[in-house]
């Protein structure tokens, strides 16, 4: 089975602080995937990743950045945390199927909490 | 805008009834619809993929349906059982991303 690890479950930061959330799959996918997920909101993509060391915006970037310099890591920063960005956040990876959609494995989450 | 809504209330169903989900959507053209399971706390886990040029797809008591014309899915969980109980969502597939609706709960009584 594929696995998504994500290091951190809780994490309690304070305004300004800068935070790094680790992502680790197992299964040699190509695509990975940051979202966020708030109550009355949903999934919200913030970036992806199709191969080492690329990167795409997702719908919500503001105010995040993100580093793929090995194929099964995938990490989202935020370089001085907010209250706003209070929230759960899931990673995720894919394969491109022989259908060529993509098929999302997601990680348990980590839930920040920014006071 | 694009926008993909499912119910916001809960559904509540007797056990060993058929529960019935919603996926509407506007302004996408998806190559392909997903449905995910999430429990809480937990990531969503994959259920079901259906095609833009299929209709139906079935595993197990799950039966997805995708209508391109109408812009919508229905999602069917037959002879519902308590394990049921989660929140239900689904997602639009294409250019290499996914977009999801918010969910739909499912709330199986014994």
């Amino acid at each position: 089975d594929v696995k998504v690890t994500q290091s951190s479950r809780y994490l309690v930061k304070r305004t300004g602080e800068k935070v790094f959330l680790e992502c680790v799959q197992d299964m040699d996918h190509e695509n990975m995937f940051w979202y966020r997920q708030d109550p009355g909101l949903g999934l919200r993509l913030i970036y992806f990743s199709y191969d080492v060391k690329m990167k795409e915006k997702g719908d919500i970037p503001e105010g995040y950045s993100v580093s793929r310099e090995k194929k099964e890591r995938f990490s989202l920063i935020l370089e001085s945390a907010s209250t706003n960005q209070t929230s759960m956040y899931l990673c995720a990876s894919s394969l491109i199927g022989s259908s060529g959609a993509n098929v999302l494995t997601f990680g348990a989450g980590s839930r920040l909490t920014v006071l | 805008s694009q926008k993909i809504e499912q119910n916001s209330e809960a559904l509540n169903i007797q056990e060993g009834k058929t529960a019935t989900l919603t996926c509407n959507y506007t302004n996408y053209s998806p190559a392909y619809l997903q449905w995910y399971r999430q429990d809480p706390g937990r990531g969503p886990v994959f259920l079901l993929l259906i095609r833009e040029n299929e209709k139906e797809k079935r595993k197990e008591r799950l039966k997805v349906t995708f209508d391109t014309t109408l812009k919508q899915s229905l999602f069917h969980i037959t002879a519902s059982q308590p394990a049921d109980s989660a929140t239900y969502l689904c997602a639009l597939g294409g250019n290499n991303r996914l977009a999801f609706g918010k969910g739909n709960q499912v709330v199986v009584i014994p």
